[in-house]
């Protein structure tokens, strides 16, 4: 969607190896976030960022590290992927809770 | 544990008739709540939301009702179109808690 841009779109990676995913937007807003969808299960959080260099972890954030060195960008990183990684990953950005977040497209990423 | 729970995972309703969906929350402090929908292969988009001072919610064809005594609130869609077959994912806040929490969803498919 405009304004948020996730990369990449598609990945195929190996168990064990590093991965790193990218959230940028061009809002300018102060929250930003990752979510991972899995069926059954909806949307559950991974880690959040409330600033530059201030991140939380969220419900499922074991195996997973995040960056944020710049307002724009949120990295998240599977420090050594798993299988039970394999997911469809969303970032988000929200300025004004009462819109609630802004969503990305996406990264559809397989571990094998 | 699942804070937000959508317990029908699909739901079919004939082009023209009211479709209901329904979220459930466990945690009574939460107070601000919203929809998304979400079709394949692109991130969720805002739908609707509704704050705990109210109990009901319209914006076009879409009406969310909210029973804090029960912790339950409804996404009506009337009348349902084709257009409208998607996933349904409520969300439930804390407000300025700036974090959600997702259910699991509703694949609605709405039949010409």
């Amino acid at each position: 969607d405009a304004g948020i841009t996730q990369s990449p779109r598609h990945k195929v990676t190996e168990t064990g190896t590093p991965v790193t995913l990218r959230c940028h937007q061009t809002e300018n807003h102060r929250y930003m976030y990752w979510y991972r969808q899995d069926p059954g299960h909806g949307l559950r959080l991974i880690h959040y960022s409330y600033g530059v260099k201030d991140t939380d972890k969220g419900e499922v954030s074991d195996g997973y590290s995040v960056s944020r060195s710049k307002t724009e960008d949120f990295l998240l990183t599977l420090e050594s992927a798993t299988s039970s990684q394999t997911s469809v990953y969303f970032c988000a950005i929200s300025g004004r809770t009462s819109y609630g977040y802004t969503f990305g497209s996406g990264t559809r990423l397989t571990v094998v | 544990d699942q804070q937000v729970k959508q317990n029908s995972p699909s739901l079919s309703v004939q082009e023209g008739r009211i479709s209901i969906l329904n979220c459930d929350y466990t945690n009574s402090m939460f107070d601000y709540f919203l929809w998304y929908k979400k079709y394949p292969a692109e991130g969720p988009t805002f739908l609707i939301s509704i704050s705990s001072i109210k109990d009901k919610n319209e914006d076009g064809r879409f009406t969310v009702f909210l029973n804090k005594s029960a912790k339950h609130l409804s996404l009506h869609i009337v009348p349902s179109q084709p257009g409208d077959s998607a996933v349904y994912f409520c969300a439930a806040s804390r407000y300025n808690f700036n974090k959600f929490y997702f259910g699991s969803g509703t694949k609605l498919n709405v039949k010409p």
